[in-house]
Parts: C-alpha cells; sequence; structure tokens
C-alpha cells in the first residue's frame, strides 16, 4: 500500500540555518504530494504541494521538488527562524478512490536564537 | 472564513466510559476526515465522509469507534467504551472534492486514564 517516510527528529539548528527534512514516499499511480506544518497550539496547515513530476512547491521560503526516479518530495529552506519551529509532516494523496491524505510520522524542528 | 472547529479540546476519561468528539467543517466543503495521531507517531487515516455518506472507513480500529455526519454538515466521533489505547489526537479535516488540500481543525486531544 501506499506509505510515506521521512526522517526521525527532533531536529534542531541555529537560526540562519539550511534545513532539509527527507521524504520519501510509495505509491501506485501519481500522487500528490504536500508538506503540512503544526505551529505549538495549532492544527496543521498546508504549507506547500505539488501534483505532478519535477514540480517544485514553495512557501514562506520553504521548497520541496517532486521526484519521481528517487520518490522523494524533501523539504528545504535557505535560512531558518525561529519562528519555524514547529511540527512537518510529509503527506500524499492518491487519486482515483478518493482523496485519504497518508502522512508520515512528523519531524520537530527546533530552531535556536 | 470559520475555520475548522473540533471540541473539546482536551478531554479526560477513565477506559470504559464513553466520548464524543465533534467537528464543525468550514461551510461548502462535502469531504471530511477523521485522523488520529497517537504517541508522536505518524498520522493515521480513520474515515471519509462525502456529505452525509461514509465514502471510506477502512481505517476504523475497531466497532468501539462510530462516526457520523448529519445531513452532511457536523460530524461526531464517538469511542465507546474507551480503552487506553484509544488515547491520542483527533483530527477532523475537511476540503473540496477537486483540490485533494485539506484544511484541519486543531485537534481533540483525548487521554483515557
Amino acid at each position: 500500500g501506499n506509505s510515506v517516510t521521512q526522517m526521525e527528529g527532533p531536529v534542531t539548528l541555529s537560526e540562519e540555518a539550511f534545513l532539509t527534512i527527507n521524504c520519501t514516499y510509495t505509491a501506485t499511480g501519481y500522487p500528490s504530494l504536500f508538506w503540512y506544518v503544526q505551529y505549538p497550539g495549532e492544527g496543521l496547515q498546508l504549507l506547500l504541494k505539488a501534483t505532478k513530476a519535477d514540480d517544485k512547491g514553495s512557501n514562506k521560503g520553504f521548497e520541496a521538488t517532486y521526484r519521481k526516479e528517487t520518490t522523494s518530495f524533501h523539504l528545504e529552506k535557505g535560512s531558518v527562524q525561529v519562528s519555524d519551529s514547529a511540527v512537518y509532516f510529509c503527506a500524499l494523496s492518491d487519486r482515483p478512490g478518493g482523496f485519504k491524505t497518508i502522512f508520515g510520522a512528523g519531524t520537530r524542528l527546533f530552531v535556536k536564537a | 472564513e470559520a475555520g475548522v472547529t473540533q471540541f473539546p479540546s482536551h478531554s479526560v476519561i477513565e477506559k470504559g466510559q464513553t466520548v464524543t468528539l465533534r467537528c464543525d467543517p468550514i461551510s461548502g466543503h462535502d469531504n471530511l476526515y477523521w485522523y488520529r495521531r497517537v504517541m508522536g507517531k505518524e498520522i493515521k487515516f480513520l474515515l471519509h465522509f462525502v456529505k452525509e455518506s461514509k465514502q471510506d472507513e477502512s481505517g476504523m480500529p475497531n466497532n468501539r469507534f462510530l462516526a457520523e455526519r448529519t445531513g452532511g454538515t457536523y460530524s461526531t466521533l464517538k469511542v465507546q467504551p474507551a480503552e487506553l489505547e484509544d488515547s491520542g489526537v483527533y483530527f477532523c479535516a475537511s476540503g473540496y472534492s477537486t483540490t485533494g488540500e485539506l484544511f484541519f481543525g486543531e485537534g481533540s486531544r483525548l487521554t483515557v486514564l
């Protein structure tokens, strides 16, 4: 079945450091890929998405490229801020058959000032 | 526009008791989903409503869980009787059928003692 694997956390970085959170997936067909973020005390919110191979999703300085050949969707940011401290979830949504989104285990990011 | 709202935000009950969680989706969203995150692990799909109909309930753990969606609006998830392993955060999400993007509530944390 479909699955998502992402790097375990927590990840601790200093402000302005480069961030990479690895995500790989297993899916039949051509899923859409997402990164969701959960800030402390809030619900999950969509950070970025990509719907086909080689698409790059970007938002708030974060980027991820849909790599079909390596079945990956790694999240990157060139310079993290303290406000980026959160839990990041990689996810896929397969269609047809509905929009049952499958999530990874989440990676907690701590950014120190 | 109001987001997805969930109630209660936190519930503490004893094993064997009943708890009912409620979710109010974003107005106009036909798709409503329940997810659960246990002990910092991945967010797991429970079930999917399209309007008032259960589209997919393959993720429901067992028959102690009952979900309803009255008139295609709000949804409830009842756990009866609750067991220790039911503890976790229950997320509700809603979305349109064309984009696959989910809009999440803040979650209901359930603690079973």
